[in-house]
């Protein structure tokens, strides 16, 4: 079945680039998607990247897509500590509208 | 737009009382989500619908949890009676289609079960 894996845990200090790795199984999802949960609240959509693109920027985010490994990967750039937070990778499923999600990556800025 | 609203914001009960989380999507959406989310399992998804009609309810856990949609901009999540290990917090997502977009989610309500 679909699955969506994450490492569980990133430290970087403030000022790097952070960069979050995800894996995914369904060769046929057609859109990829990087969410952000901060303690207490929802998870808000990031960005999303669609399976025939390799690569999208928005601002200091990077999402990377190798489609022949089955890997994503979002980097943040110039890291604050303010992206302090728990970030998801989440796969679609083809025409349902449901997304898999990954254990989420708790990342941890340090000043 | 005001984003995906959920109520309450908390809740506190003890086992055996009846629970009623409500979600109002995003106007527009089509497609609306009920998640749970604990340290123990991450976030699961409940059950999904599409225009008001159930479509998959596979991640319901047990006949005490039932979830409606009577229509586009209100849902309802119910437990009857309540457990300890519902305690969680349940999030409610609304997406506007199944062709990509991602879906929006709500605040959450954090339930203890007492």
């Amino acid at each position: 079945g679909e699955d969506v894996e994450q490492s569980l845990f990133l430290s970087v200090r403030e000022g790097d680039s952070s960069v979050i790795n995800c894996t995914y199984t369904d060769s046929s999802s057609t859109y990829l998607y990087w969410y952000k949960q901060e303690p207490g609240a929802g998870l808000q959509l990031l960005t999303y990247i669609f399976s025939n693109m390799d690569m999208k920027q928005d601002q200091r985010l990077t999402v990377l897509l190798n489609k022949k490994d089955k890997h994503l990967s979002l980097r943040i750039a110039d890291t604050q500590t303010g992206d302090s937070a728990i970030y998801f990778c989440a796969e679609s499923i083809r025409n349902t509208g449901k997304l898999i999600f990954g254990q989420g990556t708790t990342l941890q800025v340090k000043p | 737009d005001a984003g995906v609203i959920q109520s309450p914001r908390h809740e506190v009960t003890e086992m055996g009382q009846e629970v009623t989380l409500r979600c109002k999507p995003i106007s527009g959406h089509d497609y609306l989500f009920w998640y749970r989310q604990t340290m123990m399992r991450g976030l699961e998804l409940l059950i999904y619908f599409n225009n008001n009609v159930p479509i998959d309810d596979s991640g319901m856990p047990e006949d005490r949890f039932s979830a409606k949609m009577p229509n586009a901009s209100f849902s309802t999540l119910k437990i009857q009676p309540s457990e300890p290990r519902d305690s969680a917090v349940y999030f409610c997502a609304s997406s506007p289609s199944n062709r990509g977009g991602g879906q929006f989610f709500g605040p959450g309500t954090r339930l203890t079960v007492l």
